[in-house]
C-alpha cells in the first residue's frame, strides 16, 4: 500500500534552533516522487522541494536541508537556525505514477518556533 | 512557474444550497486535476481525480453524487458540493497535473467552504 509517515504530530523549538522533520514512505513502486510542502495559516500550500525515486543525493536550499535515504524509506527536512517565520505546517508528500496516478500526503508536522 | 488559480477563496452559504469550486491553471494545460479535501488541524485528503473529458475518479468513501467534478477542458476543473450541509465545511485545495513529468504538480490557493 502507498502511504507516507509523519510520526511527529507537533514539535516546538526556541528560535535559533536546528530541527528535523521526520518523513517515511511505504511503496511497491520503483518510480515516484517525493516532495516536502509547508501550509502557513493562512492555508496555502507552498512548494519546498520534489525529489525523484531515481535521485538520492541530498539537497541544501539556504537553511533548508533534505536528506534521501532508499534504504530507511525516508525523507526528512531540516531547518537550521530556524526562524518564527518557519512556524507552519509541514506535509510530506508521495507522488504515484502509472496506474496509481495519485498524491497521497503525510499527516503533517506543525512546527512552532518560539521567540 | 506555473499557476493554479481556485474560486472562489471563501465562501459562505446557507445549509441545502449548491456551490461550485474553480480550478484554473493560468498558463498550462493540465490534463489532471485532483481535489482535495483538508478539515482543521488534519492531512489533506485525496477526493477525487478528474481527467479532462473524462469521468472523474473518486477515493473511497467519497460521495460522487454529493461532489460532482467536471474537467471540461485542459485549464478548468470544477467542484460542486450539491445541497452542502454544515459537515461538509471544509477547505477544499486542487493541483494540476503539468506537462514536464508524472510529478509535476501545482496547486491551488484553496477555497473554504462554510455551510451554515
Amino acid at each position: 500500500a502507498q502511504k507516507v509517515t509523519q510520526a511527529q504530530t507537533e514539535i516546538s523549538v526556541v528560535e535559533k534552533e536546528d530541527v528535523t522533520l521526520d518523513c517515511v514512505y511505504e511503496t511497491r513502486d520503483t518510480t515516484y516522487y517525493l516532495f516536502w510542502y509547508k501550509q502557513p495559516p493562512s492555508g496555502e500550500l507552498v512548494f519546498l522541494i520534489r525529489r525523484n525515486s531515481f535521485d538520492e543525493q541530498n539537497e541544501i536550499s539556504g537553511r533548508y536541508s533534505w536528506n534521501f535515504q532508499k534504504s530507511t524509506s525516508s525523507f526528512n527536512f531540516t531547518i537550521t537556525a530556524s526562524q518564527v517565520v518557519d512556524s507552519a505546517v509541514y506535509f510530506c508528500a508521495s507522488f504515484y505514477g502509472g496506474a496509481t496516478n495519485k498524491l497521497i500526503f503525510g499527516t503533517g508536522t506543525l512546527l512552532a518556533v518560539q521567540p | 512557474g506555473a499557476v493554479v488559480s481556485q474560486h472562489p477563496s471563501r465562501v459562505i452559504c446557507k445549509s441545502g444550497t449548491s456551490v461550485k469550486i474553480e480550478c484554473r491553471s493560468l498558463d498550462f494545460q493540465a490534463t489532471t486535476m485532483f481535489w482535495y479535501r483538508q478539515f482543521p488541524k488534519q492531512s489533506l485528503m485525496l477526493m477525487a481525480t478528474s481527467n479532462e473529458g473524462s469521468k472523474a475518479t473518486y477515493e473511497q468513501g467519497v460521495e460522487k453524487d454529493k461532489f460532482l467534478i467536471n474537467h471540461a477542458s485542459l485549464t478548468l476543473s470544477t467542484l460542486t458540493v450539491t445541497s452542502a450541509h454544515p459537515e461538509d465545511s471544509s477547505f477544499y485545495i486542487c493541483s494540476a497535473r503539468g506537462s514536464q513529468g508524472p510529478g509535476e504538480l501545482f496547486f491551488g490557493e484553496g477555497s473554504r467552504l462554510t455551510v451554515l
